[in-house]
């Protein structure tokens, strides 16, 4: 059972550079989210999906763009990575509202 | 505002004590509240979830929870730690029904357990 899997795991990026991080869930799940961890912070919502074709904006969303590419995969880019930017990024699914969110096991993002 | 509030930022305990990792939650609808345990390095793994009904839940590895509406808690616990019980734990709402219910969670700051042998 693979779940959510995000890729890359590691990144390492100069300032200016823009990359994808990739997400896709095998759940058949109808609502897919992007979280950022900094210590101290717990989890801040991105970007959100509630279903396909639909995608809004979150907790902090300066700086990231999301594109919902189908049920299943859900990707987010940074057009322009800043050091502010360093972060552990999770994406998460779920099928219906009120039932748990399953995660990924994070991309380690670090940005010179 | 919607918030969660995790009081401890650390929290350590010897093998076998009780432990007990609080919760609090300021949100205008009707919550359903989650724990999620972290380990290092990997992503987040649910222990338990409150809907409705019961208010104390049983979670996965022996941890339990207690819904206080009154309190606006929703505080951890377990009986016994064991030395894998050493992560990160955290508390999340989310609005239970209605328009309100996108599916979205506020994650409080995470509380860090660590276990003294």
């Amino acid at each position: 059972n693979a779940g959510v899997t995000q890729t890359p795991k590691f990144q390492v990026l100069k300032t200016g550079q823009s990359m994808t991080l990739q997400c896709a869930q095998d759940m058949n799940h109808n609502s897919m989210y992007w979280y950022r961890q900094d210590p101290g912070m717990g989890l801040r919502l991105i970007y959100y999906s509630a279903s396909e074709g639909t995608t809004d904006k979150g907790e902090v969303p300066n700086g990231y763009n999301v594109s919902r590419l189908n049920k299943r995969e859900f990707s987010l880019r940074l057009e322009s990575a800043a050091p502010s930017q360093t972060s552990v990024y999770f994406c998460a699914s779920t099928g219906k509202r009120n039932q748990p969110q399953h995660f990924g096991d994070g991309t380690r993002l670090s940005i010179l | 505002a919607q918030s969660v509030t995790q009081p401890d930022i650390h929290i350590t305990v010897s093998e076998g004590a009780s432990l007990e990792l609080r919760c609090n939650y300021s949100y205008g609808a009707t919550p359903y509240l989650f724990w999620y345990v972290q380990s290092p390095g990997q992503g987040l793994q649910l222990l338990l979830k409150y809907f409705s009904g019961d208010t104390l839940v049983q979670g996965i590895k022996g941890f339990e929870a207690e819904f206080k509406r009154s309190q606006s808690s929703f505080n951890l616990r377990k009986p016994s730690v064991h030395w894998s019980d050493a992560a990160e734990y955290f508390c999340a709402v989310g609005a239970a029904y209605g328009s309100s219910n996108t599916g979205k969670l506020i994650f409080g700051q995470g509380t860090t357990l660590q276990v003294k042998p």
